[in-house]
């Protein structure tokens, strides 16, 4: 079955770190490009960071910008998401999905996990 | 940044109905515009990319229009398993940004 599956959430302090790990199930995982989109509790969707097929180029929103940092390993089949410095407004629905891009050009969210909560609290 | 704008933020309608939903870019996005449906407790599910493509597997009663800053998204017969959060994105610019949502409720 096409899937993925993320795990590695739970409760973390203020300025404490966690890792989010994200195995792919059913595709060729190396083909695409991955991303983190996040959802805060009963908010919207904010996109969190895009990786290139092979880990060679690296997008990320500015508020995680030297705090967060998106790897893969494609021999495992996983992407990741290393989170430092957390803050209370990254508690959220943590979502791994794949990319498409049609036409060379356009780009959409395509495959969605079912997400990880981390939630930054003392 | 690029802000995504959509209206309304939520509304009610009725099984049948045709229902409506815009979004508005800050600045030119070309057709680089994808609508999701997520419904609660779930991940979204994108229904229609570069504006008015339909993804496969997506009923035919749901359909996009619009290029530059201006986009509907239009569902031609609301079903009882439309009920659900609507959210527009743009892939025009990092950072891509989303719509703050549409809310679709049973009238």
């Amino acid at each position: 079955e096409v899937q993925l599956v993320e795990s590695g959430g739970g409760l973390v302090q203020p300025g404490g770190s966690v890792s989010l790990s994200c195995a792919a199930f059913g595709f060729t995982f190396s083909s695409y490009w991955m991303s983190w989109v996040r959802q805060a509790p009963g908010k919207g969707l904010e996109w969190v960071a895009n990786i290139k097929e092979d880990g060679s180029a690296k997008y990320y929103v500015d508020s995680v910008k030297g705090r967060f940092t998106i790897s893969r390993d494609s021999a495992k089949n996983s992407l990741f998401l290393q989170m430092n410095s957390l803050r209370a407004e990254d508690t959220a629905i943590y979502y791994c999905a794949t990319l498409i891009m049609v036409g060379g050009v356009t780009w959409y969210v395509d495959l969605w996990g079912r997400g990880t909560l981390v939630t930054v609290s003392s | 940044d690029i802000q995504m704008t959509q209206s309304p933020s939520s509304l009610s309608a009725s099984v049948g109905d045709r229902v409506t939903i815009t979004c508005r870019a800050s600045q030119s996005i070309s057709s680089y515009l994808n609508w999701y449906q997520q419904k609660p407790g779930k991940a979204p599910n994108v229904l229609i990319y570069g504006a008015t493509s339909l993804q496969s597997g997506v009923p035919s009663r749901f359909s996009g229009s619009g290029s530059g800053t201006d986009f509907t998204l239009t569902i031609s017969s609301l079903q009882p398993e439309d009920f659900a959060t609507y959210y527009c994105q743009q892939s025009y610019s990092i950072p891509w940004t989303f719509g703050q949502g549409t809310k679709v409720e049973i009238k």
